[in-house]
């Protein structure tokens, strides 16, 4: 089947550690996103690529890194930077950057840190 | 910049009443405009999109309609089952900073009771 597979869906980081959560796709799209999402909030925006070994910043990059080697994967590192980094991750992608493209969602990374 | 204002919840109806969640959104340009679907725990579902003035989309029996000369793209369903219980995000895309970026509401959490 087609679609957008993250993992793992729980991690849990301890203080001061960098962890990594993967993306994976196999829908053929250029452009791939990570966004956060806190509770009770709607998502926000944290890198994205329209292109293999091409990335910008979005709306709250700090204490955050990415890498798009291939196509299909786009793993996001949380770093030891990022001060409040308990949230839920959305992997997503679409096939370009028109606004009539649809971004469709991966089901989402829990992670806590302890 | 571009944004999203979506009525805040949580909506509380009992099987088979009418729903509308109400969206607004400014924008310049002519955006795309999408609802989304989150069941707890899970990531993002496309529900409906519109990619311009007076298109109606619809699915599963949820219909929203782009209007333009109200900024508005509000959410409306006949007659809603237990299983539309979820948090609904309005999301707009449109230029802003050069790219084709995704802009969601707050989401507006809807419970069905039996």
């Amino acid at each position: 089947d087609g679609g957008i597979t993250q993992s793992p869906k729980y991690l849990f980081r301890k203080e001061g550690q960098n962890v990594t959560l993967s993306c994976e796709q196999n829908l053929n799209h250029d452009a791939m996103y990570w966004y956060r999402q806190d509770p009770g909030q709607g998502l926000r925006l944290i890198y994205y690529s329209q292109i293999v070994n091409d990335f910008q910043k979005g709306d709250i990059a700090e204490g955050y890194s990415v890498s798009r080697e291939k196509k299909e994967s786009f793993p996001l590192t949380v770093t030891s930077a990022q001060k409040n980094p308990t949230a839920f991750y959305l992997c997503a992608s679409s096939r370009g950057q028109a606004r009539g493209n649809t971004i469709y969602f991966g089901e989402g990374s829990w992670l806590t840190v302890v | 910049g571009n944004s999203v204002t979506q009525m805040e919840g949580p909506v509380t109806l009992s099987e088979e009443a009418f729903l509308t969640i109400n969206c607004t959104y400014t924008a310049t340009g002519y955006p795309s405009l999408f609802w989304y679907v989150q069941y707890p725990g899970e990531g993002l579902q496309l529900l409906l999109k519109a990619t311009k003035a007076d298109d109606k989309g619809s699915n599963k029996g949820f219909e929203a309609t782009y209007r333009k000369e109200t900024t508005s793209f509000h959410l409306e369903k006949g007659s809603v089952q237990v299983s539309d219980s979820a948090v609904y995000f309005c999301a707009l895309r449109g230029t802003q900073g050069g790219s084709e970026k995704l802009v969601f509401g707050k989401g507006t959490k809807l419970t069905v009771n039996p």
